[in-house]
């Protein structure tokens, strides 16, 4: 079945590093493939999309590219900041759905020092 | 605006107990979801509805869980004989339509511990 495998966590970077957190992934077909992140106290959230092979998605300074050939959906930031502080899910619709059905990965808790 | 409202925050229940939990979307939503997420792991869908029917429950794990939205807004996820097992965060998704198109809206979650 589809599946979604995130790099294992947490990650601790200091303010303005680089960000990558990986993500791959295993469907049937080409998804739309989304990052929704979920910040202290607060409900998870969309925070970018690519619903196509080479679209690139992007939102607050966070971009991630859809790449078929390596089945990958990476999320990056050039300079990340304390408010970045928050946990991030990779996810895809489950079974070729073409509703809300998502299926997440784990999670990568990401943790910014000042 | 308002988001999703998940009522009550935290549950505390014994092992056989019933319990309910509730979920109120964002006005105007049409489609609804339940998810469970274990610590440590992302959500698991349960069942979502579109308007009052329950278009897909493939995710409830067995027969003591139900979920039901009468009147096509607020639902409310029923749980009979609750077991440890079933300690986690439930969270509610709320969105315009049930298209894929449409981001899910959820709610801060009700953590459920079964003792």
């Amino acid at each position: 079945g589809d599946s979604v495998t995130q790099m294992e966590g947490p990650v601790t970077l200091s303010e303005e590093a680089f960000l990558t957190i990986n993500c791959t992934y295993t469907a049937t077909g080409y998804p739309s493939l989304f990052w929704y992140v979920q910040y202290p106290g607060e409900g998870l959230q969309l925070l970018l999309k690519a619903t196509k092979a080479d679209d690139k998605g992007s939102n607050k300074g966070f971009e991630a590219t859809y790449r078929k050939e390596t089945t990958s959906f990476h999320l990056e930031k050039g300079s990340v900041q304390v408010s970045d502080s928050a946990v991030y899910f990779c996810a895809l619709p489950a079974g070729g759905t073409s509703y809300g059905k998502l299926t997440f990965g784990q999670g990568t808790i990401l943790t910014v020092h000042p | 605006g308002a988001g999703v409202s998940q009522t009550p925050s935290n549950k505390v229940t014994e092992k056989g107990k019933y319990v309910e939990l509730r979920c109120d979307p964002i006005s105007g939503h049409t489609a609804l979801y339940w998810y469970r997420q274990s610590l440590g792991q992302g959500p698991e869908f349960l069942i979502y509805f579109q308007g009052t029917g329950a278009a897909d429950d493939s995710g409830l794990p067995n027969d003591r869980f139900f979920a039901v939205r009468p009147e096509g807004s607020v639902s409310t996820l029923k749980i009979q004989r609750t077991e440890r097992g079933d300690s986690a965060v439930y969270l509610c998704a709320s969105s315009w339509t049930g298209t894929g198109e449409s981001p899910l809206h959820f709610g801060n979650g009700t953590r459920l511990t079964v003792t």
